[in-house]
């Protein structure tokens, strides 16, 4: 249990499919982030939320849109997607001050 | 651009021995870095972080040395065992809080028992 829970763990999806990410954090912090991470590449952030407020967006394609309901629930909404964004997304969350990020054990997306 | 990256991709260990993962960063700003271990079908996990002020800090069978002259990073593990088999990244970030946190992209550790 690290904390930050992740759902679904895995999922496929075709091109035109909707679906979505949730994560959640029960740790009480007030930062979440989304990160992909792909085969052979470093971890990119995709975005960062602070006390609710999107603070970053780290040129992500519109076909992926992120919701942060409030400071424990982080969501990453997908539609059209294409088989590149085949990765595993993973949420985080920190505390504004120190920075240590916590790491949920990520969404395995395949799209098709 | 800035870059965070790692010697070596894979790194094979006798259990029992010291293990060194090496990581070299190239933004001159970063002050704060991090050293995480991903395990297989598991999210990153922390395991020991430097600031800037400081080249040596020591946890539990693990040590990351700091050399910011020649911007360099690494992870020390004592007595290294199965359960240490994992991808390992290092992270840099300029201290602020929620900063930007740049990944490597990592050095995979195999014990060989």
């Amino acid at each position: 249990e690290t904390g930050v829970t992740q759902t679904p763990r895995h999922l496929v999806m075709g091109m035109t499919n909707k679906k979505s990410l949730k994560c959640e954090q029960h740790l009480g912090h007030n930062a979440m982030y989304w990160y992909k991470q792909s085969a052979k590449k470093p971890l990119e952030l995709m975005f960062v939320y602070n006390f609710k407020e999107q603070t970053e967006n780290n040129s992500v394609p519109s076909r992926f849109s992120p919701e942060c309901p409030n400071s424990s629930h982080l969501f990453l909404h997908l539609h059209t997607l294409q088989p590149e964004d085949s990765a595993l997304y993973l949420c985080a969350s920190s505390q504004q001050e120190t920075g240590e990020l916590f790491f949920g054990e990520g969404s395995r997306l395949t799209v098709l | 651009g800035e870059s965070v990256g790692l010697h070596l991709p894979t790194l094979s260990v006798q259990e029992g021995d010291n293990s060194i993962i090496n990581c070299a960063y190239s933004n001159s700003a970063s002050d704060y870095f991090i050293w995480y271990k991903q395990e297989s079908g598991k999210g990153p996990q922390f395991i020991i972080d430097i600031r800037s002020n400081m080249d040596k800090r020591q946890g539990q069978r693990v040590t990351v040395l700091l050399n910011k002259t020649v911007k360099h990073l690494s992870l020390q593990i004592a007595a290294t065992q199965p359960g240490d088999s994992a991808v390992y990244f290092c992270a840099e970030s300029v201290s602020g809080g929620y900063q930007k946190v740049t990944f490597g992209t990592g050095t995979k550790l195999q014990v060989i028992p």
